[in-house]
């Protein structure tokens, strides 16, 4: 089963909106969260990541909110560009492992 | 920052040959890789682990005599795809965890194989 969950599937932004990705975890051993952006054809890369004893973390346009009580985490991009135009994944790691999300496709309309 | 390369990035191959897919830290150290599979529009699905110096550890439903994984030293581990078949076409991709850091994967390019 999948052990994070992550809504919604897909979303439209218009340029210089918000785009929210929300994402929940069952396991509170989890103690790692990161999030990816991967383009069509090429691997994820590291966006930002968080640690479960932080509620916020923010990198340039890119934030992390973590509620640690509700096992609930979600990315928000600020100021959306079309270049932001890419497939989102939440994670979260219990050691070594990480546990994907389904994915989020974002498209930024100009 | 820390990269890592795969190669090739893309492989078509007739069905029943071997194809072997590396997979290279080029500036840190990586006693642990992880080999990941994914389909179109799908998330990544973890197929094993691959340990330096030992053997690798594969998850539940992956053949391991299919899949073969080594990792020799502490920046590279090879994938090897067996007497592939085109079901065993699909979008490959490599991670490699920082020694020093111990948290934070990072992910190949990728390696596009195609069976025919």
């Amino acid at each position: 089963q999948q052990q994070v969950k992550q809504s919604p599937q897909s979303l439209i932004v218009q340029k210089g909106g918000i785009s929210i990705i929300n994402c929940a975890y069952e396991n509170t051993a989890f103690d790692y969260f990161p999030w990816y952006q991967q383009f069509p054809g090429k691997g994820p890369a590291l966006l930002i990541a968080i640690r479960p004893d932080v509620s916020e973390k923010k990198e340039g346009r890119f934030t992390i909110s973590f509620n640690k009580s509700a096992k609930q985490f979600s990315l928000h991009i600020m100021d959306s560009q079309p270049g932001d135009s890419a497939t989102y994944f939440c994670a979260a790691s219990l050691g070594y492992k990480l546990s994907f999300g389904a994915g989020t496709t974002v498209t930024v309309r100009a | 920052g820390a990269v890592v390369s795969q190669h090739p990035s893309r492989v078509i191959c007739k069905s029943g040959t071997s194809v072997k897919i590396e997979c290279r830290s080029l500036d840190f150290q990586a006693t642990t890789m992880f080999w990941y599979r994914q389909f179109p529009k799908k998330s990544l699905m973890l197929m094993a682990t691959s340990n330096e110096g030992s053997k690798a550890t594969y998850e539940q439903g992956v053949e391991k005599d299919k899949f073969l994984i080594n990792h020799a030293s502490l920046t590279l581990s090879t994938l090897t795809v067996t007497s592939a078949h085109p079901e065993d076409s699909s979008f490959y991709i490599c991670s490699a965890r920082d020694t020093g850091t111990q948290e934070t994967q990072y992910f190949g390019p990728g390696t596009r194989l195609l069976v025919l």
